[in-house]
């Protein structure tokens, strides 16, 4: 079964600096998905980021970017110039192919931005 | 707007008593999901459908059951409430594509005493 690691509980951050956000998963899998998650205090879940395992270009969003290591399956979630909005709970999740499409998270990584 | 709604934000139910959560979604997705998020824990999945009337198991299945009787409706049954299924409820949905992104409600913490 696949799992999902992510190995820092917290983290915190200055307001305008940059943090990264670790996420490794294990499979056997070639072809998947990968995504970032945030829950802000309001609990709603949105989605931050994506990446398609077959495509070698690491995805971004605006200040939100990955950096995908498919060998050493890694899958690690950088905020540029942090804003206080950023604070929340990041999830990594992992999507594989075959017959059920469930989500597999991980525990999650609460991130503190300091003023 | 999209929108995936749980009927309650909280709940607070006894032992032994049956428990309905309620997640009704307006973006005619294929497929709904319930997910149970603990401290720590992360979150895991107790049931997934993929269309109406079917059901898949998913990582913690037991203690619960679900129904989805109608495409937008997807409700998780909890028959005889524990302690240990205190927890924050999250129902979410999608098209069945696998890059598709999932729709999460805002989630029903449930304590049972």
């Amino acid at each position: 079964a696949q799992t999902v690691t992510q190995s820092q509980p917290e983290m915190s951050v200055q307001e305008a600096e940059t943090v990264t956000l670790s996420c490794t998963y294990d499979t056997s899998e070639s072809d998947y998905y990968l995504f970032w998650y945030k829950q802000p205090p309001s609990r709603q879940m949105i989605l931050v980021i994506r990446q398609e395992a077959y495509k070698q270009q690491n995805a971004t969003e605006n200040r939100f970017s990955v950096n995908f290591q498919k060998a050493a399956k890694s899958f690690s979630l950088k905020i540029s110039d942090s804003q206080l909005g950023d604070a929340a709970m990041y999830f990594c999740a992992y999507r594989g192919q075959g017959g059920s499409e469930k989500l597999v998270f991980g525990k999650g990584t609460k991130l503190t931005v300091n003023p | 707007d999209v929108k995936v709604t749980q009927s309650s934000r909280y709940l607070v139910k006894r032992t032994g008593e049956k428990v309905f959560l309620e997640c009704v979604q307006d973006m005619d997705h294929e497929n709904m999901f319930w997910y149970r998020q603990d401290p720590g824990l992360g979150l895991r999945l107790i049931y997934f459908s993929y269309d109406v009337k079917m059901k898949e198991k998913g990582d913690i299945p037991e203690g619960y059951s679900v129904s989805r009787e109608k495409k937008e409706r997807f409700s998780l049954i909890l028959e005889s409430a524990s302690t240990n299924q205190t927890s924050m409820y999250l129902c979410a949905s999608s098209l069945p594509a696998r890059g598709e992104k999932l729709f999460f409600g805002s989630g029903t913490q449930l304590s049972v005493l």
